[in-house]
């Protein structure tokens, strides 16, 4: 069974631009998180989906958002790159909601470096 | 609000020694809490996880977890390390209240084997 597949693993971008990453989910999963990791700030929650409905938004800007499609595959999309954003970008998912008979699976993340 | 402290960012101990990592948290309702572990350039896994059930918790590769309410704390302990363990660990924290998937990390602990 194919785990939580996120594309592309590593990308450069220039300041100002914009960048989309991708996330597949586990086959029957529904639940599709999104974290950025960085040295300074650690891990941060940047939003959740279920079922093509956001149910949860961390506290960044409106430059970061998502969307979920039907098949539960995930995108996430940043606009106007900052040298901040440089992070590696982490998806989740699983099958529902709330830890409790739920394990949440984590991708290996998209390094994304902005210069 | 739910937050996670880790004691500690670094963590050395030498093979076939106690391995003991801090995690307290802080949550206003009954938590969820839970113990990932990242290896260099790979995505996070789940080490075990408490739901209110016992309070210690048995997890992958010899780990295991105390939850102790009074001393708000989920510390992590292995009672023989392994070259394989260094990694660096994460405690994170989840609402029993609210029925995402949300998780609030700790600022993560790099554990280092001494052969």
């Amino acid at each position: 069974k194919a785990g939580v597949t996120q594309t592309p693993r590593y990308l450069i971008k220039t300041r100002g631009q914009q960048v989309t990453l991708s996330c597949s989910p586990i086959s029957g999963h529904r639940s599709v998180s999104w974290y950025q990791q960085t040295p300074g700030q650690g891990l941060q929650f940047l939003f959740e989906y279920f079922s093509e409905t956001q149910r949860n938004k961390g506290n960044f800007p409106g430059r970061f958002s998502g969307r979920q499609f039907s098949n539960s595959r995930s995108e996430m999309n940043v606009s106007t790159l900052e040298l901040g954003d440089s992070a590696l970008y982490l998806c989740a998912s699983s099958l529902g909601l709330g830890p409790l008979g739920n394990t949440i699976y984590f991708g290996e993340g998209s390094w994304l470096t902005v210069v | 609000a739910q937050s996670v402290t880790q004691l500690g960012s670094h963590v050395s101990v030498s093979e076939g020694a106690l391995v003991l990592l801090r995690c307290n948290y802080s949550s206003s309702v009954p938590p969820y809490l839970f113990w990932y572990v990242q290896y260099p350039n790979q995505g996070l896994q789940l080490l075990l996880k408490y739901t209110s059930a016992a309070t210690l918790v048995k997890g992958i590769n010899g780990f295991e977890a105390e939850f102790k309410k009074s001393e708000t704390s989920f510390h992590l302990t292995k009672p023989s390390a392994h070259m394989s363990d260094a990694a660096e660990y994460f405690c994170a924290v989840s609402s029993t209240k609210a029925a995402g998937n949300k998780l609030t990390f700790g600022g993560g602990t790099r554990v280092l084997v001494k052969p």
